[in-house]
């Protein structure tokens, strides 16, 4: 069966470190990616996304995220983070369907 | 465009008594889905409607659970009896039919049993 691995639980930076969080899928076929964000009182909302072409996909708020076929990884990077991006971010996997298979999810909180 | 609208917000009740979330999905999104999201877990799929037919209920515990989406637009889940593990928030979202449609999700009903 399909998975989806988010590694960090639990991240906690400084205003204007850099932000990496890992995502690793376990399908072998082909997959459309996605990050999702949901904010302190918020609903779950679509930060990113990969169907094809270009790897590197760029989203909202200076988030992008590199799909390395090879390592089956989509990871979610910000060069510079604010406080305002305190949040829980999910990694998520369709492989074709229309059953999207979504990670632990990732805690961040963001110090000014 | 509105969003996704779910009610109640919060739900408290013991355990074996009934409960029902109702979600009205964004108009025009064919596809609704339901999902349930444990404390520390990412959501998981509990049923999925294109229109008003179930295409994926694998995941739903049939003996206790059950869904309906009669018109094709609201969409109702009920749990009957609950249990004390059903405890976690029911996320409904909805998208328009295609693989490349990404979800908008509602807000959630975080349920309580005691």
């Amino acid at each position: 069966a399909q998975s989806v691995s988010q590694h960090n639980h639990h991240v906690i930076l400084s205003e204007a470190a850099s932000l990496e969080l890992g995502c690793n899928y376990s399908y072998g076929g082909t997959v459309n990616l996605f990050w999702y964000v949901q904010y302190p009182g918020q609903h779950l909302q679509l930060l990113l996304k990969y169907f094809s072409g270009d790897p590197l996909v760029k989203g909202i708020k200076g988030f992008e995220a590199e799909f390395i076929k090879s390592k089956f990884s989509f990871n979610l990077r910000k060069p510079s983070v604010q406080w305002s991006d305190t949040a829980e971010y999910f990694c998520a996997v369709n492989e074709n369907t229309d059953k999207l298979i979504f990670g632990t999810g990732t805690r961040l909180q963001v110090f000014p | 465009e509105a969003g996704v609208v779910q009610s109640p917000r919060y739900k408290i009740i013991e355990k074996k008594q009934p409960v029902a979330f109702w979600c009205n999905p964004i108009s025009g999104h064919n596809t609704l889905y339901w999902y349930r999201q444990n404390l520390g877990q990412g959501p998981e799929l509990l049923i999925r409607y294109e229109n008003e037919e179930a295409v994926d209920d694998s995941q739903l515990p049939k003996d206790r659970f059950s869904a309906e989406r009669l018109k094709g637009v609201d969409s109702t889940l009920k749990i009957q009896p609950a249990e004390l593990g059903d405890s976690a928030v029911y996320l409904c979202a909805s998208s328009r039919r295609g693989l490349n449609s990404p979800l908008h999700f509602g807000n959630g009903t975080r349920l309580t049993v005691t």
